[in-house]
């Protein structure tokens, strides 16, 4: 039971550039979320999705895109990246189908991005 | 707002000390949950109180909530050199999260 993985774990781009970052989770999770996480901050939450097939906006949906591929799988794409969006990116999951449901999320080890 | 705030936003105690953080929030709330990130890595769950329960145990971990005050807080005792991370509330298993408080262990 990997819980959810992320790739790639670190990644650079010139401002321009475009990358999908991956996120999988084999726990059979309805939910699964994308995060921020700039130096000393908290997490800011970009997009969400409650179940397959559904997809919402977060606090800073902002030059990302999201699918949910399946049940397994969400993925955070920049189109065209920018200085603002070095960051480390989570991804995580949920056994519940909503935001406020009782259940914990799990969290995956990170993607570290830098755009220059 | 959703968010819970966590204060102080940083502590630094005595391996063996007690270290106690404390979230504050706005709404009502039906749970309230307990997060510890390690640096540079993803966030990890702790503990999840409901809003009628007024204390809950797990392990060396001791969470209180006083839902008349909007506050709850997070005890850990007999700490260690490991504990030393950054501890976050949330809200009802929302998806926002305050700034952290920030725990130095020293050995």
């Amino acid at each position: 039971n990997a819980g959810v993985t992320q790739t790639p774990k670190f990644q650079v781009l010139k401002t321009g550039q475009s990358m999908t970052l991956q996120c999988a989770q084999d726990m059979n999770h309805n939910s699964m979320y994308w995060y921020r996480q700039d130096p000393g901050m908290g997490l800011r939450l970009i997009y969400y999705s409650a179940s397959e097939g559904t997809t919402d906006k977060g606090e800073v949906p902002n030059g990302y895109n999201v699918s949910r591929l399946n049940k397994r799988e969400f993925s955070l794409r920049l189109e065209s990246a920018a200085p603002s969006q070095t960051s480390v990116y989570f991804c995580a999951s949920k056994r519940g189908g909503g935001g406020g449901a009782p259940h914990e999320q799990y969290f995956g080890p990170g993607t570290r991005l830098t755009v220059t | 707002s959703q968010q819970g705030e966590e204060d102080p936003q940083a502590l630094s105690i005595q391996e063996g000390e007690n270290a106690t953080m404390n979230c504050s929030y706005k709404t009502s709330i039906n749970n309230l949950q307990w997060y510890r990130q390690n640096s540079g890595r993803g966030l990890v769950h702790l503990i999840l109180i409901r809003s009628n329960e007024r204390e809950k145990h797990s392990g060396r971990l001791r969470v209180t909530l006083d839902t008349s005050k909007k506050s709850s807080s997070l005890l850990i005792t007999a700490s260690r050199a490991a504990d030393t991370a950054s501890y976050f509330c949330a809200l009802n298993g929302q998806l926002t999260f305050g700034s952290g408080t920030q725990l130095t262990v020293l050995p």
